[in-house]
């Protein structure tokens, strides 16, 4: 356990439902992450959240909507996903959002173990 | 901005061969780290460099940072079917950027 949990693990839905993905960490973290991993592509960065402000979004489109309530949890809302949308997503965190002068261990993350999304 | 090239993409050994897999970075980094992904599962952190030329091990596994850290290496030595897996590099300098990953197949 890495001490990030991700829920659900596994998600089926249709391209006009709308469902959310929960993130939860509990190591004291500031930072968090949603990533999106597709098959035989390399992790894409969604959003960042530092201290629960967003500080980083990639050109994600629309239908992605992340929420940050708290230091502890993260949420990804999707809405009128498309089937080129079904991947992996990955939750993560770390103790400090990278910064220039970090040489030490604040910017590890911690990854969760996923949502398998399909989008049919 | 800034870019972590890794490469080789995939590498297919026979077990007991070496691996090796390399990251270059556009800018100079402050700290890098090394993570891997087991076939199903997700990132793990393995280890994070920070001095110019450093060099840690764990077991069969050596990891290097260039002098200028800008590039950086990852060599398994007499590799095992365990170590299958996507090993990704990470660069960090204002920002987190993560390399494509090397997937590593082991032939028993």
């Amino acid at each position: 356990e890495t001490g990030v949990t991700q829920t659900p693990r596994h998600l089926v839905m249709g391209m006009t439902n709308k469902k959310s993905l929960k993130c939860e960490q509990h190591l004291g973290h500031n930072a968090m992450y949603w990533y999106k991993q597709s098959a035989k592509k390399p992790l894409e960065l969604m959003f960042v959240y530092s201290l629960e402000e967003r500080v980083e979004n990639n050109s994600v489109p629309s239908r992605f909507s992340p929420e940050c309530p708290n230091s502890s949890h993260l949420f990804l809302h999707l809405h009128t996903l498309q089937p080129e949308d079904s991947a992996l997503y990955l939750c993560a965190s770390s103790q400090d959002r990278s910064s220039i002068w970090d040489s030490g261990a604040k910017n590890i993350q911690y990854f969760g173990a996923g949502t398998r999304l399909s989008v049919l | 901005g800034q870019q972590v090239m890794q490469i080789p993409q995939y590498q297919h050994v026979q077990e007991g061969e070496d691996f090796t897999t390399y990251c270059n970075s556009s800018t100079t980094l402050s700290n890098i780290q090394w993570y891997k992904q087991r076939p199903g599962g997700h990132p793990v952190f393995l280890i994070q460099l920070v001095k110019s030329g450093e060099v840690k091990k764990q077991k069969r596994l050596t990891f290097q940072f260039g002098e200028a850290k800008k590039n950086s290496s990852l060599h398994i030595t007499a590799t095992q079917t365990t170590d299958v897996g996507t090993y990704f590099c990470a660069g960090h300098a204002g920002k987190s950027t993560f390399g494509d990953g090397t997937t590593l197949t082991v032939k028993p």
